[in-house]
């Protein structure tokens, strides 16, 4: 079947522009997790959502961010006036409920001027 | 919060040789243990993981094994190919019901496959 699916899978923004990231977990996932990945290092966790319900966002930098997933499927990534330091890939990863493997998709690779 | 330290940053082997790469973890909490390769420019993918119930898995040439005590867990690859080159990460999680919360990575290991 189709795996996690982000779009953009690659994003150019000049700094101070608002950018959209949307991630289509799949199907059946309940769960969907935010993930930031800077150059040579490993993920770091953004936020998670349940359904529709944002469990934990803990890991969000800072009010810039924003997360969305309206109706328990689709989610968004928003990033309101991009800075240089948020230049990363961001990976969108999914699991069924009350099991422990999380699929990733491909990313988007944001790349801030 | 959680912390996760992973080592070696690089490691290098030849084919065939076994390679492990070590991490450890700070929250005692934690007991879901995954194990991730992503290859340049792909998305990670689980390769083996490991629950604080146990203390080894085994799956062909991969295993993992875990210290509860001392918190940390391995990853030994044995019989390596060159298809085995990638960077590894490791990764620690609460189970806190509904089954992992977000993962806390190490910053990954550079594995290298020498012919």
């Amino acid at each position: 079947g189709a795996g996690v699916s982000q779009s953009p899978r690659y994003k150019v923004a000049k700094r101070g522009q608002d950018v959209a990231l949307r991630c289509d977990p799949i199907s059946g996932h309940v769960s969907l997790f935010w993930y930031q990945q800077a150059l040579g290092q490993g993920p770091e966790f953004l936020t998670y959502f349940q359904n529709e319900a944002q469990l934990d966002k803990s890991g969000l930098p800072s009010d810039r961010f924003f997360a969305e997933r309206p109706e328990g499927s689709v989610s968004t990534l928003k990033i309101q006036r991009t800075q240089q330091e948020d230049s990363a890939v961001y990976l969108c990863a999914s699991k069924l409920a009350g099991f422990y493997e999380q699929y990733f998709g491909p990313g988007t690779r944001l790349t801030v001027t | 919060g959680e912390n996760v330290e992973q080592h070696p940053s690089t490691l290098s082997v030849q084919e065939g040789d076994s390679a492990v790469i070590k991490c450890t973890y700070s929250d005692s909490a934690s007991n879901y243990f995954p194990w991730y390769k992503q290859e340049l420019g792909k998305r990670p993918q689980l390769i083996i993981d490991i629950r604080s119930n146990v203390g080894e898995k085994k799956d062909q040439r991969i295993a993992v094994t875990l210290n509860k005590t001392a918190k940390h867990f391995s990853l030994h690859i044995t019989e390596t190919q060159p298809e085995d080159s990638a960077v590894y990460f490791c990764a620690a999680a609460v189970d806190s019901g509904g089954g992992a919360d977000g993962l806390t990575f190490g910053k990954g290991t550079h594995l290298i496959i020498q012919p």
